[in-house]
């Protein structure tokens, strides 16, 4: 059982098209956080949210707690953007993640 | 330079050995952790410590120790190393705020187990 779905697992697009990733989860939880993992593997975080919408620079990320989902969005995709992004949840005192969207942008 | 390190970077070790993996941050957070990514799983939470004192364990703890030596350091132990021990480790850190912290990771450790 995964507590985080992560979907589509893969993803090929071309340079400059609008890029959706979803999460859903199952568990209820205090916060949401979109990470992006490199190839080289090192992970960053992008968002935590726990309510609505949150906007950095080319990245949207939008939850809707009552439907237990997450939204990622990337808007005039870059070459640059290529990488795995992954959903986490935090639950009480625990951290759960899905397995990962791998993002590859094509020039 | 780094605020959250893991030495060492790549380990190759064999089954039965007892090995060590350390992490230190420079971020002044008392929340630390250490997961393992394996390849179609995800990260997973093997331990971790809210502080100096507080030691928990996460979702696949059976086969690891831990030991909180100051507020900066959190290392992880593999007393007795085993194939599917084999994965990529990860300290995270953050800052304790009511539920809804970033965690911040450090650049991984592979880890081969012969």
């Amino acid at each position: 059982k995964n507590e985080v779905e992560q979907s589509p697992q893969n993803l090929t697009a071309q340079e400059g098209e609008f890029i959706t990733i979803n999460c859903s989860y199952s568990v209820g939880i205090s916060a949401l956080h979109w990470l992006q993992q490199h190839p080289g593997g090192g992970i960053v975080s992008l968002f935590m949210l726990s309510s609505g919408k949150k906007k950095h620079g080319r990245l949207i990320a939008t939850i809707n707690i009552q439907e237990k989902h997450s939204s990622l969005h990337i808007t005039a995709s870059h070459p640059r953007d290529s990488a795995v992004y992954i959903c986490a949840v935090r639950t009480g005192n625990q951290f759960y993640f899905g397995t990962g969207t791998s993002l590859t942008v094509i020039p | 330079d780094a605020d959250v390190t893991q030495t060492p970077r790549n380990r190759i070790t064999k089954t039965g050995k007892r090995i060590m993996l350390e992490c230190s941050q420079t971020k002044g957070h008392d929340r630390m952790y250490w997961y393992r990514q394996d390849p179609g799983l995800g990260l997973r939470l093997i331990y971790y410590s809210f502080d100096v004192k507080d030691i928990n364990k996460g979702e696949i703890s059976d086969g690891y120790s831990v030991s909180r030596q100051a507020q900066a350091k959190f290392s992880l132990s593999l007393e007795s190393a085993i194939p599917n021990q084999t994965a990529l480790y990860f300290c995270a850190t953050s800052a304790s705020s009511g539920g809804a912290e970033t965690q911040y990771f450090g650049p991984g450790t592979r880890l081969l187990v012969l």
